[in-house]
């Protein structure tokens, strides 16, 4: 079964500063998704990653994809408040969709 | 468009009683999932259709559990008979092909007593 390890679990960042998410999966695959959920909402997809390399922003969030690694990364920029929420990395592993944990971010003023 | 449909948003019933939750996916959209979240367990990938026929259904915890597709507009996840530990938010949601963004639906809360 594939496994995908999300950290840190739980991150509390001040406004204005930088960090980055880490997703690792356990095995080979080479599309990996980025979802938000704000507390008890829904889930909205915010990356869609297909290929080795992939980069993709929108607006202070910038996703990257290393399949060789099989490490995917969610950089924040000069963080606001508004980017609280948890975030989870997802991996289609061929027949199954697997789900990290997920980070919960909390932005403080 | 109206994004992915899900009812009832909420349902409490008692041990023993059958569960249907329903899902309306988003137009064109050929693929159609089922999740479970739970704190415990986090989020789990119950079973998905592309095409309205079943792909795997692997995440599907027992035979308690059963979905169907009749309908490129309509899925059903039924729990017979419920159980206190079938409590969760369950998820559905669509997507226009493999590679492409999953859209969720709000989610339905059940509470199982």
């Amino acid at each position: 079964e594939l496994k995908v390890e999300q950290n840190p679990l739980f991150l509390s960042m001040q406004e204005g500063k930088n960090y980055t998410i880490y997703c690792n999966y356990s095995t080979t695959s080479d599309r990996l998704y980025w979802y938000r959920q704000d507390p008890g909402k829904s889930l909205e997809s915010l990356f869609v990653l297909l290929s080795n390399g992939a980069v993709k922003q929108e607006g202070r969030l910038m996703a990257s994809l290393d399949t060789k690694a099989r490490l995917s990364t969610l950089h924040i920029t000069a963080a606001v408040h508004d980017l609280s929420a948890t975030y989870f990395c997802a991996v289609d592993g061929g027949n199954q969709f697997y789900f990290g944990t997920g980070t919960s971010l909390t932005v403080i003023p | 468009d109206a994004g992915v449909i899900q009812s009832p948003r909420h349902e409490v019933t008692e041990m023993g009683q059958e569960v249907t939750l329903r899902c309306k996916p988003i137009s064109g959209h050929d693929y159609l999932f089922w999740y479970r979240q739970t704190m415990m367990r986090g989020l789990e990938l119950l079973i998905y259709f592309n095409n309205n026929v079943p792909i795997d259904d692997s995440g599907m915890p027992e035979d308690r559990f059963s979905a169907k597709m009749p309908n490129a507009s309509f899925s059903t996840l039924k729990i017979q008979p419920s159980e206190p530990r079938d409590s969760a938010v369950y998820f559905c949601a669509s997507s226009r092909n493999r590679g492409y963004e999953q859209y969720f639906g709000p989610g339905t809360r059940l509470t199982v007593t």
